[in-house]
């Protein structure tokens, strides 16, 4: 069975500083790696996936994360934070022959002015 | 290309009533899958269906079933509804089965509040 935990349930950073969400994974097998945002009201939105090609992975609105099989981690960065990063961020795993994705506890992330 | 639509949005039922959810997937999708999202419990998946098929289950109680039509549309039913249930559900669209390497495509859910 797979599972992801993510570390702090809140975050807050000033506009401009770097955003820091930690996700460790626990996964029996080679796993699948997701980032997802949610926006108050809205369903999920995927920013990023690991799927065992490059170990630094890019995705949308400058958000990277970077796969570390050593330390069984998959954390989140943003270099300069925007106020309109404020929502909730969710890690989630999945591997093959797996149909669903299991997700983490969620970090909420406000930013400050 | 539009995206994942659920509906209703916004659902309010009463204790023992049953409910049904639709969910409607991007076009060319025919994997959907659903999930409950609730403050104490997070995101936990329900269901996944592939070209009509049941392929994965979560667990939930047998009260929470699914379908999934010829088009890939796809429905939920929760029978005999709990204070419990109320959670925001979401139905998720994905190319191939399940996530496995591809995207799953969330909709924006349906609140279902039960008094």
């Amino acid at each position: 069975a797979q599972s992801v935990t993510q570390l702090g349930s809140h975050v807050s950073v000033s506009e401009g500083a770097l955003v820091l969400l930690r996700c460790n994974y626990s996964s029996s097998v080679p796993p699948y790696l997701f980032w997802y945002v949610q926006y108050p009201n809205q369903g999920l939105q995927l920013l990023l996936k690991y799927t065992s090609a490059a170990t630094l992975v890019k995705g949308i609105n400058g958000f990277e994360a970077e796969f570390k099989k050593s330390e069984t981690s998959f954390h989140l960065t943003k270099p300069s934070a925007h106020m309109s990063d404020a929502a909730e961020y969710f890690c989630a795993v999945s591997s093959p022959n797996d149909y669903k994705l299991s997700f983490g506890a969620g970090t909420t992330v406000t930013v400050r002015a | 290309k539009a995206g994942v639509t659920q509906t209703p949005r916004y659902l309010i039922k009463t204790r023992g009533q049953q409910v049904t959810l639709s969910c409607s997937p991007i076009s060319g999708h025919r994997s959907v899958s659903w999930y409950q999202q609730t403050p104490g419990q997070g995101l936990q998946f329900l269901f996944e269906y592939f070209s009509e098929t049941q392929r994965n289950k979560g667990n939930f109680p047998g009260r929470f079933s699914g379908r999934q039509f010829s088009n890939s549309r796809s429905e939920m039913n929760v029978s005999t509804l709990e204070l419990g249930d109320s959670a925001l559900y979401l139905c998720a669209s994905s190319l191939e089965q399940g996530a496995r390497g591809y995207e799953q495509y969330f909709g924006p859910g349906t609140r279902l509040t039960v008094t």
